[in-house]
Parts: structure tokens; C-alpha cells; sequence
């Protein structure tokens, strides 16, 4: 199985930062790579899929690069909004294994 | 608006058996595979099953592979996953989600807001 690498694990920033959170792959998945947002009590969110492409009704100070084994996404300006915890997936193949998440706290 | 809703969790007994169930709306279920998603309270996910729009093709986590069974009912925009031989491990909330394609892909669009199911004597 693919391992899925997140980092940091739960960083602290405060509104109108720049935040940017790595996901590594342990075997290349070319551009399958989708993330995700979770707040408490809810189900994850679709933000970003194939490394890039914005999900519907995403804001665009979300953003995503990448290719192979090192993704990245960014929030380009944090809104009070965006404290959740993010997950990256890997759908390259199946199993489609996701991060251990990176739970974005409140400085 | 699309709108998946999971019933048929609760607590069961090590080495028994549950079913648990999806109904969708807002959609055409039957362009569309399904997957199922599961997360230990407070931890991570873990990609649990899909299945193809034709219920042609069908994938399972090593974990649950020979014990759970996924199925779909098209005619009732239903998804279930029928789960045999229960673990404790296997405790956790249970999302039904959306593919964005009709074979799978893995991708998730629109997910439900979960069913728990515990495990445990």
C-alpha cells in the first residue's frame, strides 16, 4: 500500500496567514492526489482533487502543486473558517490511502 | 442538493455481523460510483470499499477483504456494506460517499455524515 506522509501534524497560525501543509507519498502517484477538510462533528470535505483542480465553491486562497511523491497545499490568507483538519489522498490506486491528517490550530 | 444518509449502525458483538445502508438523493445514483469510508473517532480515515456504477467493479481494503461485502440497489439509489465476522478494530464511523466518476476513482465529492459502529462485548 501506498503510505501517505503529512506534515506538520498540527501547526498553529492566526487569521490572514499564509499556511502551507506537505503531503509525501511513499511511491510516486503521478497527479492523483486529492485533499480534503474536516471539521469537529463533520464529514470530510472535497477541496482540491488532482493536485490542482478546485473543487465547486472552494475559495481560492485554497490552493494545490505538486507531482509524484511531494504535494503541497496552500491557504493562501487564513480565514477563521479554515481551522480544521486537512487530510491528503492518494488515488493512484487502490487501496486509496489518505494522510494522517493535519489538524490547523489557532495561534 | 445532494444528500447521502447512513443508517444501521450500533454496537454488535466481536465475530458478528452488521449491515449498514446508504440512501442518496439529488443525484442520478446510477451514474455514479459509491465508496465507503470509515474513521476511528478523533483519528484518521481509512478507505474501506467501492463499487462501479454497475456494480461490475468492486474493491476492498486488505483489512476487510473476505469479510465485508459491498452492494448496491440502483433501482433504490441504495449502497450497503454488509460487515461479517466484526473486530473491535473495526469500530469506527462508517461515511457513504460519492465518486466523481462512474467506474471509481476514489475521488469524493459529497460524503454522508456517518453511521457508528461498535464493536465490542
Amino acid at each position: 500500500d501506498i503510505q501517505m506522509t503529512q506534515s506538520p501534524s498540527s501547526p498553529s497560525a492566526s487569521v490572514g496567514d499564509r499556511v502551507n501543509i506537505t503531503c509525501r507519498a511513499s511511491q510516486s502517484v503521478s497527479g492523483y492526489l486529492n485533499w480534503y477538510q474536516q471539521k469537529p462533528g463533520k464529514a470530510p470535505k472535497l477541496l482540491i482533487y488532482t493536485v490542482s483542480t478546485l473543487q465547486s465553491g472552494v475559495p481560492s486562497r485554497f490552493s494545490g502543486r505538486g507531482f509524484g511523491t511531494e504535494f503541497i497545499l496552500t491557504i493562501s490568507s487564513l480565514h477563521p473558517e479554515d481551522f480544521a483538519t486537512y487530510f491528503c489522498q492518494q488515488t493512484y490506486i487502490a487501496p486509496y490511502t489518505f494522510g494522517r491528517g493535519t489538524k490547523l490550530e489557532s495561534k | 442538493e445532494v444528500q447521502l444518509v447512513e443508517s444501521g449502525g450500533g454496537l454488535v458483538q466481536p465475530g458478528r455481523s452488521l449491515r449498514v445502508s446508504c440512501v442518496a438523493s439529488g443525484f442520478s445514483f446510477d451514474d455514479y460510483a459509491m465508496q465507503w469510508v470509515r474513521q476511528v473517532p478523533g483519528k484518521g480515515l481509512e478507505w474501506v470499499s467501492g463499487i462501479g456504477w454497475n456494480s461490475a467493479n468492486i474493491e476492498y481494503a486488505d483489512s476487510v477483504k473476505g469479510r465485508f461485502t459491498i452492494s448496491r440497489d440502483n433501482a433504490k439509489n441504495s449502497l450497503y456494506l454488509q460487515m461479517n465476522s466484526l473486530r473491535v478494530e473495526d469500530t469506527a464511523f462508517y461515511y457513504c460517499a460519492k465518486d466523481i466518476t462512474s467506474g471509481g476513482s476514489g475521488t469524493l465529492d459529497h460524503w454522508g455524515q456517518g453511521t457508528l459502529v461498535t464493536v465490542s462485548s
